[in-house]
């Protein structure tokens, strides 16, 4: 069984750093394109960025490029969102999802990230 | 970048009723599209790809259909557990963008 796990969530003061994580489990984790997608609470899902299966490519929506960077390690099936300069607007519910070919196929129950003084 | 627009933004509809969702890419993406269904308090689930193709384990009452710019999220028959928020997604390149979501009740 395919299982995704994010962890990492915290509250945190605008400016500062976050690192989550997303362990995966159930498949071959190194054969998959994933993804970074956020929900505001009570709001819409908003890509945020994905990784190529070997790392060697990288995407990212507008608003957080220059401060987030999506990393994995294939050897210890892990995906990973380090998380700079964090503003108020970051503030989500994170989920990881693996992406066979273009959909997104499976989905973690998602970390929560609160940005607030 | 290709903005997703649904419609509407909620419905009502009655169990057995035939529901439709449309969403509207405002650049042709061919046929790169998915719906989704998000259940309060989970993960979105993936029910259709390609824009027609149905997820292994989704119902034979969901389809989908359209190409292009216009898409269509049918439900045939609404059943009770089928109460969710549905959004629509075009991944033929980044940023892969959702639609605003439709909230579906009964």
């Amino acid at each position: 069984e395919v299982q995704l796990v994010e962890s990492g969530g915290a509250l945190v003061q605008p400016g500062g750093s976050l690192r989550l994580s997303c362990a995966a489990s159930g498949f071959t984790f190194r054969n998959y394109w994933m993804n970074w997608v956020r929900q505001a609470p009570g709001g819409g899902l908003d890509w945020v960025a994905n990784i190529k299966e070997d790392g060697s490519e990288r995407n990212y929506v507008d608003s957080v490029k220059g401060r987030f960077t999506i990393s994995r390690d294939n050897a210890k099936n892990s995906l990973y969102l380090q998380m700079n300069s964090l503003r108020a607007e970051d503030t989500a519910l994170y989920y990881c999802a693996r992406q066979p070919f273009g959909e997104f196929d499976s989905w973690g129950h998602g970390t929560l990230v609160t940005v607030s003084s | 970048d290709v903005q997703m627009t649904q419609s509407p933004s909620s419905l009502s509809a009655s169990v057995g009723d035939r529901v439709a969702i449309t969403c509207r890419a405002s650049l042709g993406i061919n046929n790169y599209l998915a719906w989704y269904q998000q259940k309060p308090g989970k993960g979105p689930r993936l029910l259709i790809y390609s824009a027609s193709t149905l997820q292994s384990g989704v119902p034979s009452r969901f389809s989908g259909s359209g190409y292009g710019t216009d898409f269509t999220l049918t439900i045939s028959s609404l059943q009770p557990e089928d109460v969710a928020t549905y959004y629509c997604q075009k991944y033929n390149t980044a940023p892969y963008s959702f639609g605003q979501g439709t909230k579906l009740e009964i």
